[in-house]
């Protein structure tokens, strides 16, 4: 099942923070936050892992409620190369003898996408 | 390094036909990943791969077949083309080391396929 990203679509002015939201109805082991510009291929930004573990640029950051199963990411300062279509990707854990821990091969299901505009 | 290639960019097909979607990857890289995007939509998984000779289906695998005979190449093969298959394949690959895995995925310039 797909996750579920909020909001659809942001307008800001440079400088302007943000504030995007991933949320899954599945156990996850990771998730992932990818930009894509238009006609360009998508570009990682961010990976979380079940346990606390992330990895990604200095000046993004996100977050990961285990218990929730959601994820935000969060742009600050925003500058006009922030504009681009933001994916989170989310790879549900694999059980193991009824407990939900293991990686998925990195499997992803992706959600809808939001859409950042920044302005001078 | 080129990274993840992917051939053609572009390509126009008539309903029926076939073609194979090349992909290939210079990093090592145990996993790759096939993958549509329609117009305006988030990407859905075709099939996956875990290593050379292992290959599973992913969300919309219907209509496509994949197979994965070396480390660096991943081919999708389209039969039977049909309009609904009209779309931007994206081909990717990811490295899983020691723990913490992190299964960040790089993705290629993509193929963008139509079919009339």
């Amino acid at each position: 099942q797909q996750p579920v990203q909020s909001p659809q679509a942001v307008i800001l002015r440079e400088g302007e923070d943000a504030v995007i939201n991933c949320s899954s109805s599945k156990a996850l082991y990771s998730v992932h936050w990818y930009r894509q510009k238009h006609g360009e291929a998508p570009v990682f930004l961010m990976i979380l892992l079940k346990g606390g573990e992330q990895k990604g640029h200095e000046k993004i950051s996100a977050s990961f409620n285990e218990k929730k199963q959601q994820s935000s990411l969060y742009l600050t300062a925003s500058q006009l190369s922030y504009s681009g279509t933001y994916f989170c990707g989310t790879e549900n854990a694999r059980y193991w003898a009824g407990y939900a821990g293991g990686t998925s091969y990195g499997k992803l299901t992706f959600g809808q996408g939001t859409i950042l505009t920044v302005h001078p | 390094n080129a990274g993840v290639t992917q051939t053609p960019k572009f390509r126009i097909l008539k309903i029926g036909q076939s073609m194979t979607l090349q992909c290939a990857q210079d990093m090592n890289h145990n996993y790759m990943y096939w993958y549509r995007q329609d117009p305006g939509m988030g990407l859905k998984l075709i099939y996956y791969s875990v290593g050379a000779g292992i290959t599973d289906k992913g969300e919309v695998p219907n209509g496509y077949n994949v197979s994965r005979s070396t480390t660096e190449d991943f081919p999708l093969r389209l039969e039977l083309a049909a309009p609904s298959q009209t779309s931007v394949y994206f081909c990717a690959s990811s490295y899983s080391g020691q723990r913490p895995t992190y299964n960040e995925q790089f993705f290629g310039p993509g193929t963008r396929l139509t079919v009339l």
